[in-house]
């Protein structure tokens, strides 16, 4: 049972560049979501997708976009990468509200 | 807004207790989560407590609740070198759940 699946694991763009960050999932969950994680600052909510057909903006959405592309995917887009997006990316999925999550291993971005 | 503060480091020995204390901001939080995460790895739920209850244990794991501070922990007794890792407390924020900064966990063998 392989959970969540990321990909890539690791990642280096110039500035400017463009890139689809994947993550599947096989649990059946509903709720997908897409997080950053920064030194010192713990985990930011990007985008979240409550069911499939919805998405919505998280606490730093800016310069982001996902895609909810059926109940397994959810892919999180940079459409034109900054240095300030740096960062360890985290997908989760949940089966709804007031239950946990279950993380991808991430994806390790450096924006150069 | 909400907001979940943990210390940012712990040191143990090994056979040692280890507790690892968060407070939170959003009292109607249905539930409070704690997720380990080792090196080079996702967050793994590692237990929760539903916001009505006390105190949870499960085998090691020690989870104590005071809703009226807003002040959860967690104690891992008998503590292993296997579980040096970083410990984020979360409240359950609907679809928006809360995440702390972490707290890394060092285990001296």
């Amino acid at each position: 049972n392989a959970g969540v699946t990321q990909t890539p694991k690791f990642q280096v763009l110039k500035t400017g560049q463009s890139m689809t960050l994947q993550c599947a999932q096989d649990m059946n969950h509903n709720s997908m979501y897409w997080y950053r994680q920064d030194p010192g600052m713990g985990l930011r909510l990007i985008y979240y997708s409550a069911s499939e057909g919805t998405t919505d903006k998280g606490e730093v959405p800016n310069g982001y976009n996902v895609s909810r592309l059926n109940k397994r995917e959810f892919s999180l887009r940079l459409e034109s990468a900054a240095p300030s997006q740096t960062s360890v990316y985290f997908c989760a999925s949940s089966e709804g509200i007031n239950y946990g999550y279950t993380f991808g291993s991430g994806t390790r971005l450096t924006v150069v | 807004g909400e907001d979940v503060e943990q210390s940012l480091f712990l040191s143990v020995r090994e056979g040692d207790s280890s507790v690892i204390n968060c407070t939170y901001t959003d009292s109607s939080s249905t539930y409070l989560y704690w997720y380990k995460q080792e090196p080079g790895a996702g967050l793994q739920l590692l237990t929760y407590i539903f916001s009505n209850m006390d105190m949870k244990q499960d085998q090691r794991l020690t989870v104590l609740l005071n809703k009226k501070d807003k002040h959860l922990s967690l104690r891992i007794a008998d503590t292993q070198t296997g579980d040096s890792a970083i410990y984020f407390c979360a409240e359950d924020g609907g679809f928006k759940t809360i995440f702390g900064a972490g707290t890394r966990l060092f285990v001296k063998a």
